[in-house]
């Protein structure tokens, strides 16, 4: 099983461009979770779903868009991208609730916003 | 407010020394609690979780964790630490009445030949 794929690995976005993040999952978790992380800070949920079609925000979902059209694919959308969202961004699934069960994450997406 | 801390931001060991690396949390539900291990340009691992039961538990790669209520702590060890453990560390808290984990800000670990 491949489990959670991510693409691009890296990307250079110049400000107010808009780019998607893809997040596909092989093991038919229903959770989903996108979550970016910056020095020092950990981690930071972004949004998250509990199912297709069912989106919710996190932590901090300003700037970000979600859609969730089938159990495998959470893409993240970036409209008007701003050197505030130069990080890189993890996507994690989990079979149930996230708050109990294991996340597995994806490799990564090192964004840089100039 | 639910919240995890990792007061330490990097440790530095020599190879073959032991290793314990600090994690406070505080949850007003009955904790479900992570340590999960990012190796460099790579996503999070998970190396260990403590949902009930006996306070110690093993994880993967020789790492394990006690659970100690009194203190709100779930500190990481490891009697003998390899070069090959140079990592981030992340400790991260749930609860059964939630869908989201609250992560710590990680530990960076370095390994010295």
């Amino acid at each position: 099983n491949a489990g959670v794929t991510q693409t691009p690995k890296f990307r250079i976005l110049k400000i107010g461009q808009s780019m998607t993040l893809q997040c596909t999952q092989d093991m038919n978790h229903n959770y989903m979770y996108w979550y970016r992380q910056d020095p020092g800070m950990g981690l930071k949920l972004i949004y998250y779903s509990v199912g297709a079609g069912i989106t919710d925000k996190g932590e901090v979902p300003n700037g970000y868009n979600v859609s969730r059209s089938t159990t495998e694919d959470f893409p993240l959308r970036l409209e008007l991208a701003a050197p505030s969202q130069t990080s890189v961004y993890f996507c994690a699934s989990s079979h149930a609730g996230g708050g109990i069960y294991e996340q597995y994450f994806g490799p990564g997406t090192r964004l840089t916003v100039t | 407010a639910q919240s995890v801390t990792q007061p330490d931001i990097h440790i530095t060991v020599s190879e073959g020394a032991s290793l314990e690396l600090r994690c406070n949390y505080s949850y007003g539900a009955t904790p479900y609690l992570f340590w999960y291990v990012q190796s460099p340009g790579q996503g999070l691992q998970l190396l260990l979780k403590y949902f009930s039961g006996d306070t110690l538990v093993q994880g993967i790669k020789g790492f394990e964790a006690e659970f100690k209520r009194s203190q709100s702590s779930f500190n990481l060890r490891k009697p003998s630490v390899h070069w090959s453990d140079a990592a981030e560390y992340f400790c991260a808290v749930g609860a059964n009445n939630t869908d989201k984990l609250i992560f710590g800000t990680g530990t960076r670990l370095q390994v010295f030949p």
